[in-house]
């Protein structure tokens, strides 16, 4: 069984940077065909796809956040990183950590960790 | 790259069934089916609910179902149960390792 978790602070100031880390278990970063991304959530609005790395360190952006947004793996420690710097207080909502076989669909979800962006 | 559009709400009774669409354009929905959609409670993670356009995954009812055609995919959930009401969001691949959501519909079951 595959899960994630995410962690990282709940409140970060505005021009601040983010940082957010999932740790899998049940598999690994280096597995061939796994991908892990960042999927996030604003309140009472819609999901919107963030980044993703693959066990190949093939890394994929959200063009609109791409210049915002690093995407890493740490392969010992079996994590992924996500740093998104600048922050806004519309970067506020719920970031979720998923897992990917391949391109076909983000089957495990982590439970989400919330961030509160301040002015 | 745009968000997938979806209607903003849908109802039916329970035994109905509903559908639920997604447009998208030529560089998403209409170029891959890898389109999955995703069904999410309040305050709850998302869980799939289609894959590939229209693979259930294990543990989902057959009464979910999907279909695609040209941009269009299509969610549709016969013999609606009250348990069904819930947010469902469509996504689908869009190149070059990047992925788009739909806006989301929120299902009541009267």
């Amino acid at each position: 069984q595959i899960t994630l978790k995410e962690s990282g602070p709940t409140l970060v100031k505005a021009t601040q940077t983010l940082t957010l880390t999932c740790t899998l278990s049940g598999s690994s970063v280096s597995n061939s065909g796994v991908g892990v991304g960042w999927i996030r959530q604003s309140p009472g609005k819609a999901l919107e796809w963030l980044a993703i790395i693959y066990w190949s360190d093939q890394e994929g952006y959200r063009p609109s956040l791409r210049t915002r947004l690093t995407i890493r793996k740490d392969t010992p420690r079996n994590q992924v990183v996500l740093t998104m710097i600048n922050m806004d207080p519309l970067d506020t909502g719920t970031y979720y950590c998923v897992h990917i076989m391949g391109i076909q669909f983000f089957g495990t979800w982590g439970q989400g960790t919330q961030v509160i962006v301040s002015s | 790259q745009s968000a997938l559009t979806q209607p903003r709400s849908v109802s039916g009774s329970p035994g109905q069934s509903v559908t639920i669409s997604c447009t998208g354009s030529n560089s998403d929905v209409g170029s891959y089916r890898y389109v999955s959609w995703y069904q999410q409670y309040p305050g709850k993670a998302p869980k799939v609910v289609i894959s590939d356009v229209s693979k259930r995954p294990s543990g989902v009812p057959d009464r979910f179902s999907g279909s695609k055609s040209g941009n269009t995919a299509s969610l549709t959930i016969s013999g609606l149960q009250t348990d069904d009401e819930a947010d469902y969001y469509c996504c689908s691949y869009a190149g070059s390792h990047t992925w788009v959501f739909g806006g989301g519909t929120r299902l009541t079951v009267l």
